[in-house]
């Protein structure tokens, strides 16, 4: 896997914002993906997902994109909380030739919001 | 509805010493996967089991074995405990889905293991 360091890239905006957080996936078979949010010493939460064969995808204040073309895939959360303060994580599957899937996940990303 | 739970919460333990550490799967999920999140990294995957079956394994050495129980509940056993296994390791549920769809995944809030 691919070895990252202990400095998250990090976003800081402003409660009210709307914030965008972006994630490269590397792997052109997958073809269904998840959003998580972790918050300190907690394990990830589910917060959206979408499949290959959508571009967009909407839940109550997040929506995902995604581009198959340049394998990106994109969360915004609309009027940022400061609950929404964690790291984000992106997580791609393909399906396995055996049946079976599992989730490798990007870097995170660290979300800040201030009051 | 309870979610995935995990125990123990915390657990420190020595080089060379073995560790087991459990999961309860969300009431209806047959499959559980184990995963280990070091310090400010992404979770990266060990183990998937499907009805007390092993359906896949990651790059982990074999001292890491796991094991799923009739309930669905599940073990993650590690044997000759190294300092770099010091981690969070996390267990996640899903139903599998039939028709080759992927599996939404839910997870545990883990168990912090610290190897001195």
């Amino acid at each position: 896997g691919e070895s990252v360091g202990l400095h998250l890239p990090t976003l800081s905006v402003q409660e009210g914002d709307n914030s965008i957080i972006n994630c490269a996936y590397s792997n052109s078979a997958s073809d269904y993906f998840i959003w998580y949010k972790q918050e300190s010493g907690k394990g990830p939460q589910f917060i959206i997902d979408i499949r290959s064969n959508m571009d967009k995808r909407q839940g109550q204040r997040v929506t995902v994109l995604l581009n198959k073309t340049v394998k990106h895939l994109s969360l915004q959360i609309a009027a940022t909380q400061p609950g929404d303060s964690a790291v984000y994580f992106c997580a791609e599957t393909p399906l396995m030739n055996s049946g079976y899937s599992t989730l490798t996940f990007g870097k995170g990303t660290m979300l800040l919001v201030s009051p | 509805d309870a979610g995935v739970t995990q125990s123990p919460t915390h657990l420190i333990k020595t080089r060379g010493q073995h560790v087991t550490l459990r999961c309860s799967p969300i009431s209806g999920h047959k499959s559980v996967s184990w995963y280990q999140q070091v310090l400010g990294q992404g979770p990266q995957f060990i183990f998937q089991y499907y009805e007390k079956e092993e359906r896949g394994r990651g790059n982990f050495p074999d001292r890491f074995s796991a094991r799923q129980f009739p309930n669905y509940s599940s073990e993650l056993n590690v044997n000759a405990l190294l300092l770099g296994d010091s981690a969070l390791y996390l267990c996640a549920s899903s139903f599998p889905f039939s028709g080759g769809l992927q599996e939404t995944q839910y997870f545990g809030p883990g168990t912090r293991l610290l190897v001195l």
